[in-house]
């Protein structure tokens, strides 16, 4: 089992949707949670961090679920400019995991 | 403001031909420094990390090594490259302090896409 699983998708929305997704992990010793958005050919940036209460940047909100081990990233009111890979980070003792990320392609 | 440069931005190479490639941090000082690379529909693989001079762990065992003789330059190396070490490779560095995975952002450079024939 990967440590960190993604849908690689491609999720195709129209302008204006809500899209959704998830990411599990398998470590329950992880201490840090992000998302990473990827442009094509171009180098990963921070989206945003992942705090165990959830938390809001415009239109993103991230949620944490310890428990069953899960990540989420919802996009609200999508825009063409979303359009990239969307990777979810996981943090263990001495090193970042990265999943293979999720596509989204947001069309007029 | 603190940038991170990578060259080459695209390489192509030989298999069994040496590679090196190099990484330099401005604006900062005693950064922690990694080597990444992604492989076409791959997640990033970390490759070495660096928290000072002269100091690199490993991560996984392969042909590739790294070092950094100076506090904001790392450089990634092979003596000779298989077909296998293709793929995009990414520098990146986040505040000195901590354990790689700790809270900080690690901040990416522009990469090196490889191509071994």
């Amino acid at each position: 089992r990967k440590e960190v699983e993604q849908d690689p998708g491609p999720f195709n929305v129209p302008e204006g949707a809500t899209v959704a997704f998830n990411c599990t992990y398998s470590n329950s010793a992880s201490q840090s949670f992000f998302w990473y958005r990827q442009d094509c050919r171009k180098e990963p940036k921070l989206l945003m961090s992942v705090y165990s209460s959830g938390n809001e940047d415009g239109r993103f909100t991230a949620q944490l679920n310890r428990a069953s081990q899960y990540i989420s990233l919802l996009i609200r009111d999508s825009k063409l400019s979303d359009s990239a890979t969307y990777l979810c980070v996981v943090t263990n003792t001495d090193k970042l995991i990265f999943g293979t990320g999720t596509r989204l392609q947001v069309f007029p | 403001s603190q940038t991170i440069h990578q060259w080459p931005a695209t390489l192509v190479q030989p298999v069994g031909s040496p590679l090196s490639l190099e990484c330099t941090v401005e604006g900062t000082s005693n950064p922690n420094l990694y080597w990444y690379r992604q492989a076409a529909g791959r997640g990033l693989q970390l490759l070495f990390y660096s928290v000072g001079i002269g100091q690199i762990s490993s991560e996984v065992p392969q042909n590739l090594s790294a070092s950094r003789p100076q506090d904001r330059q790392f450089i990634l190396s092979s003596k000779k490259l298989l077909l296998s070490d293709s793929g995009f490779y990414l520098c990146a560095w986040k505040e000195y302090g901590g354990a790689p995975s700790s809270y900080n952002e690690q901040f990416f450079g522009p990469g090196t896409r490889l191509t071994v024939l």
